[in-house]
């Protein structure tokens, strides 16, 4: 079974600072998706960025990038230039391409301090 | 074992149809949700239950209708289906004690189609 794993249960960073958050996952397929989500207090899961398993090129989305290391089955998350609105509970999730399985790390608390 | 678990994995269905989701969670949490996936990926929050009482709920159809029958059951119910409401359906639960930020247990989907 395809398992999603953060290591990092809590986090901080320094306003202004960058912060990496890690994830690795399990798995036998080839194509896959892998996601970062933001969950506010609201409750609501934001979208941060997205990476297709097929795509070699590392995808970023303004301060937001990512660190895929396909063989390795790594998954980082950079925050660069830190922002007090980047408070949140991150989770990395992993989705088959073909069934939308989806797995879900346990998350990362990330404090910003000012 | 699994933490938060939802049925049917697959649902395909005619249009107009009555179908519903069942989910359980043996995590003893108190808060439950359902998330819906849109074909871009982005998951949004449809409701929330905490001790089987609404707590969020956001802007969805009225054919959907949330039944919490104990705080380890959120079922969700969908009337009269259309071809918009085809999607990924993810069930969640949470302690429930934070006001912030809270940790999200996940189900591993159901994918609706609706023909």
């Amino acid at each position: 079974a395809q398992t999603v794993t953060q290591s990092q249960p809590e986090m901080s960073v320094q306003e202004a600072e960058t912060v990496t958050l890690s994830c690795t996952y399990d798995t036998s397929e080839s194509d896959y998706y892998l996601f970062w989500y933001k969950q506010p207090p609201s409750r609501q899961m934001i979208l941060v960025i997205r990476q297709e398993a097929y795509k070699q090129q590392n995808a970023t989305e303004n301060r937001f990038s990512v660190n895929f290391q396909k063989a390795a089955k790594s998954f980082s998350l950079k925050i660069s230039d830190s922002q007090l609105g980047d408070a949140a509970m991150y989770f990395c999730a992993y989705q088959e391409y073909n069934n939308n399985d989806m797995r879900f790390g346990a998350g990362t608390r990330l404090t910003v301090k000012p | 074992d699994t933490a938060v678990s939802q049925t049917p994995k697959y649902l395909v269905t005619q249009m107009g149809n009555d179908k519903s989701i069942k989910c359980e969670q043996n995590l003893g949490h108190d808060t439950m949700y359902w998330y819906k996936q849109d074909s871009k990926k982005f998951l949004k929050i449809m409701f929330s239950y905490n001790n089987k009482e609404l707590i969020i709920n956001e802007t969805v159809p009225n054919r959907f209708s949330p039944k919490s029958p104990d705080k380890a059951h959120l079922n969700l119910h969908i009337n009269s289906l259309e071809l918009g409401d085809s999607a990924v359906y993810f069930c969640a639960s949470s302690q429930g004690r934070d006001r912030g930020v809270e940790k999200l247990f996940f189900g591993s989907g159901t994918q609706l189609s609706v023909l």
